[in-house]
């Protein structure tokens, strides 16, 4: 079974760009998680969507968005990227998101931005 | 929110067994106790979980207070494949990652 692709996996931008990252989940999971991954903050929850619905999110300003799609991929966009907004971005699947459940992390897409 | 506590680093000789230790002293009834751990230049990877028994995998066991106020994580025979940092986390409503333990281990 394929595990969680990410893409694109590098990406360099200019501040006040907007950026969109997709993710690829594991066939079958319907709930996707992202999450950025910075030295300074470490691993923070973004958000959650499940069938389509963002169902949990944490504490991002609203410039971060994201979307589900009926075939359980996913997409984050970023608008008006920041320097601090350089980090890896990743992104998880699970079946259901019912507790307990495993996540499957992708291997992220390093963004930096200049 | 519920939080966890674990040391920042640890290290152990390769095949030693190694001991992880977490302490989550707010833990309520419901929260599970997740384990994963994340590998140089990788995303995370699942290790184990639990709620009130003692718990076993192949790749570790999960060892939990009677009173689930903590818990440890036991690899039995560290390999060098096995460096990487731990992290121990109970789920409220997202998985909220601490600074977890950077574990060495040694040849």
């Amino acid at each position: 079974k394929a595990g969680v692709t990410q893409t694109p996996r590098y990406l360099i931008k200019t501040r006040g760009q907007q950026v969109t990252l997709s993710c690829s989940p594991i066939s079958g999971h319907r709930s996707v998680s992202w999450y950025q991954q910075t030295p300074g903050q470490g691993l923070q929850f973004l958000f959650e969507y499940f069938s389509e619905t963002q169902r949990n999110k944490g504490n991002f300003p609203g410039r971060f968005s994201g979307r589900q799609f009926s075939n359980s991929r996913s997409e984050m966009n970023v608008s008006t990227l920041e320097l601090g907004d350089s980090a890896l971005y990743l992104c998880a699947s699970s079946l259901s998101g019912t507790e307990p459940y495993e996540q499957y992390f992708g291997p992220g897409t390093r963004l930096t931005v200049t | 929110d519920a939080k966890t506590t674990q040391p920042n680093s640890m290290e152990s000789n390769e095949e030693e067994p190694v001991h992880l230790p977490c302490n989550h002293s707010t833990i309520s009834g419901t929260d599970y106790i997740h384990w994963y751990r994340q590998l140089p230049s990788q995303g995370p990877e699942y290790v184990i979980h639990g709620l009130t028994s003692n718990v076993n995998n192949r790749m570790a066991s999960l060892a939990i207070a009677e009173d689930r106020k903590s818990s440890t994580l036991i690899l039995h025979r560290a390999t060098l494949r096995d460096a990487a940092v731990y992290y121990c986390i109970l789920r409220d409503y997202d998985m909220r990652f601490g600074a977890g333990t950077r574990l060495t281990v040694k040849p």
